[in-house]
């Protein structure tokens, strides 16, 4: 199976910086990489797919990046909704494999 | 609007069994891959399962092979999730989810049901 790390576990910011989380796996997912994010007590909700390429309705100031093994979210002024943990998710083979997430939390 | 609700959780004994539902509405649901997706309380989140548009193929994490059997109903638009045997590690919450038309990742998801194991 794939392995998918991400660093940092969880993040400190405040309204206005910028934020990077990295996801790694643990073999090449060529781009087969999507982000997501969790608010507590709420489902899911997809950010980004392909690496890169933003889902529907999600604000430009979501970025992703990376192709390979590494790839990295950016927020690029975080908002006060945007607190919320952020899983990294590789869809290149079963079984499809999630990062344990990062926790965005205020400074 | 793409509509996913879950039904079928709640509390059953350590070997017992229970089938979840999905109902889904908002689009074409025979067109769309459908997964499962789930969440240990106050843990990260673990694909568990997804199904082709047709049923012909069926993938899942090897911790519910054998015990768990994803299927669906185009007709009903509806998507299943029998799990047999189930065991205190099966505690959490289950998304239904729908695939991205051409890829793999997760577009859309359900609002999850709680499955507790325990006697």
């Amino acid at each position: 199976d794939i392995q998918m790390t991400q660093s940092p576990s969880s993040l400190s910011a405040s309204v206005g910086d910028r934020v990077t989380i990295t996801c790694r796996a643990s073999q090449g997912i060529s781009s087969w990489l999507a982000w997501y994010q969790q608010k507590p007590e709420k489902a899911p909700k997809s950010l980004i797919y392909a690496a890169s390429s933003l889902q529907s309705g999600v604000p430009s100031r979501f970025s992703g990046s990376g192709s390979g093994t590494d790839f990295t979210l950016t927020i690029s002024s975080l908002q006060p909704e945007d607190f919320a943990t952020y899983y990294c998710q590789q869809y290149d083979s079963y079984p499809f494999t999630f990062g344990p997430g990062t926790k965005v939390d205020l400074k | 609007e793409v509509q996913l609700v879950e039904s079928g959780g709640g509390l059953v004994q350590p070997g017992g069994s229970l089938r979840l539902s999905c109902a889904a509405s908002g689009f074409t649901f025979s067109s769309y891959w459908m997964s499962w997706v789930r969440q240990a309380p106050g843990k990260g989140l673990e694909w568990v399962a997804n199904i082709k548009q047709d049923g012909s193929e069926k993938y899942y994490v090897d911790s519910v092979k054998g015990r768990f059997t994803i299927s669906r109903d185009n007709a009903k638009n509806s998507l299943f999730l029998q799990m047999n045997s189930l065991r205190a590690e099966d505690t959490a919450v289950y998304y239904c989810a729908r695939e991205m038309g051409g890829y793999s990742n997760i577009e859309y998801w359900g609002q999850g049901t709680l499955v507790t194991v325990s006697s």
